[in-house]
């Protein structure tokens, strides 16, 4: 079965620091991996997407994330943040590359920013 | 090329009556897909449509819950007898044929039942 694990439900960081949010999966065949963002009221946005070509992947926004197997994670990193990054982000697994296969959402971490 | 559309955003029901949430995938686009957000939760898969077929129904509640994706019209998501567990956001994805890892959201449906 896959899931996937986010680490932190809440994390705040100062406007210009580095932002690392962490996802870890579980997964039995090699996953395909996402993370979306949602701003209040809003639906998802997808910031990146691995799929098994390049490890490091970098997205929009300034928001990269590097899969590593050894550690079965995905964390999401931005060098320094803006105040305009404060959002929920959702770290996102699915087996495959067929439309088949579901998405499986982690619980969201919600990402402050202070000034 | 507008995005993916649902309506309404906003939908109050009381106990018992009926809900229905449309979904206008982008176009071009042939598979949708439904999925819940509950209060401080992550989306939960519910449904996977493909025009005129249900796809993967392994997340829909057993009882209650319905969704269909004719051939020409949105897709529908019906809750019917609502409860106020059922009070979430709604949300509907869309993706073409073509690339399918990609999954566009709508902005979702609000539903709040009373």
């Amino acid at each position: 079965a896959q899931s996937v694990t986010q680490l932190g439900s809440h994390v705040s960081v100062s406007e210009g620091a580095l932002v690392l949010l962490r996802c870890n999966y579980s997964s039995s065949v090699p996953p395909y991996l996402f993370w979306y963002v949602q701003y209040p009221n809003q639906g998802l946005q997808l910031l990146l997407k691995y799929t098994s070509a390049a490890t490091l992947v970098k997205g929009i926004n300034g928001f990269e994330a590097e899969f590593k197997k050894s550690e079965t994670s995905f964390h999401l990193t931005k060098p320094s943040a803006h105040m305009s990054d404060a959002a929920e982000y959702f770290c996102a697994v699915r087996r495959g590359y067929s439309s088949a296969s579901k998405i499986i959402f982690g619980s969201g971490t919600r990402l402050s920013i202070r000034p | 090329n507008a995005g993916v559309m649902q309506n309404p955003r906003h939908l109050v029901r009381r106990r018992g009556q009926e809900a229905r949430l449309r979904c206008s995938p982008m176009k071009g686009h042939s598979h949708v897909y439904w999925y819940r957000q509950l209060p401080e939760e992550g989306l939960k898969f519910m449904v996977y449509l493909q025009k005129e077929n249900i796809i993967d129904e392994s997340g829909m509640p057993k009882e209650r819950f319905s969704a269909e994706f004719p051939k020409e019209g949105p897709s529908i998501l019906r809750i019917q007898q609502v409860v106020r567990g059922d009070s979430a956001a709604y949300f509907c994805a869309s993706s073409p044929p073509e690339t399918q890892e990609t999954q566009y959201f709508g902005p979702g449906t609000r539903l709040l039942v009373l």
